[in-house]
């Protein structure tokens, strides 16, 4: 079974600087996808950031970007130039891509604060 | 387009009653899946299904819970009789069959008292 660990169960950060959020996972799979899901306050769960486990190549959406260590079976999220609206829960997830679904397993989460 | 809908936003209820949580899907997509988070378990999936077909239902605590997708687009999950260990947040996503993503919709909060 796969399992995902967030070693971090809450972060701070300054706004504008650069924060990261760290996560690891543990499979024998060897063609999956990981992501990273925020949850602010009002609870909605939300996408922020993909990436496959086939490319090298680190995932960027804007602001977030990821560092993917696939040997390690590491995936970090790194939040640069914090802004008080990335205060929230952050999830990570893994997903065992099959064309039956995309089941999702979660981390514990990351609470971050972001600091005026 | 709209997201994952669901409904209501907040059930509070009483132990012993029936509860049902409903969601529609985002138009064209067609995986479905119920998750419930809970402080003590993290976020965890109950069951999931494509093309209207439950796949796996094993994460399904107990015989009072129970999923149904009557149509392509909406899906309801029944807890009978509801006990206070199911009070959590209820969440609903959805999928395109064979993408990876899922999107989700606002949860529902069930409080049984």
């Amino acid at each position: 079974a796969q399992t995902v660990t967030q070693s971090q169960p809450e972060m701070s950060v300054q706004e504008a600087e650069t924060v990261t959020l760290s996560c690891t996972y543990d499979t024998s799979e060897s063609d999956y996808y990981l992501f990273w899901y925020k949850q602010p306050p009002s609870r909605q769960m939300i996408l922020v950031i993909r990436q496959e486990a086939y490319k090298q190549q680190n995932a960027t959406e804007n602001r977030f970007s990821v560092n993917f260590q696939k040997a390690a079976k590491s995936f970090s999220l790194k939040i640069s130039d914090s802004q008080l609206g990335d205060a929230a829960m952050y999830f990570c997830a893994y997903s065992r891509w099959r064309a039956s679904g995309s089941r999702l397993t979660f981390g514990e989460g990351t609470q971050l604060t972001v600091n005026p | 387009d709209a997201g994952v809908i669901q409904s209501p936003r907040h059930e509070v209820t009483e132990m012993g009653q029936e509860v049902t949580l409903r969601c529609k899907l985002i138009s064209g997509h067609n995986s479905l899946f119920w998750y419930r988070q809970t402080m003590m378990r993290g976020l965890e999936l109950l069951i999931y299904f494509n093309n209207n077909v439950p796949i796996d239902d094993s994460g399904m605590p107990e015989d009072r819970f129970s999923a149904k997708m009557p149509n392509a687009s909406f899906s309801t999950l029944k807890i009978q009789p509801s006990e206070p260990r199911d009070s959590a947040v209820y969440f609903c996503a959805s999928s395109l069959q064979g993408r990876p993503e899922a999107f989700f919709g606002q949860g529902t909060r069930l409080t049984v008292v």
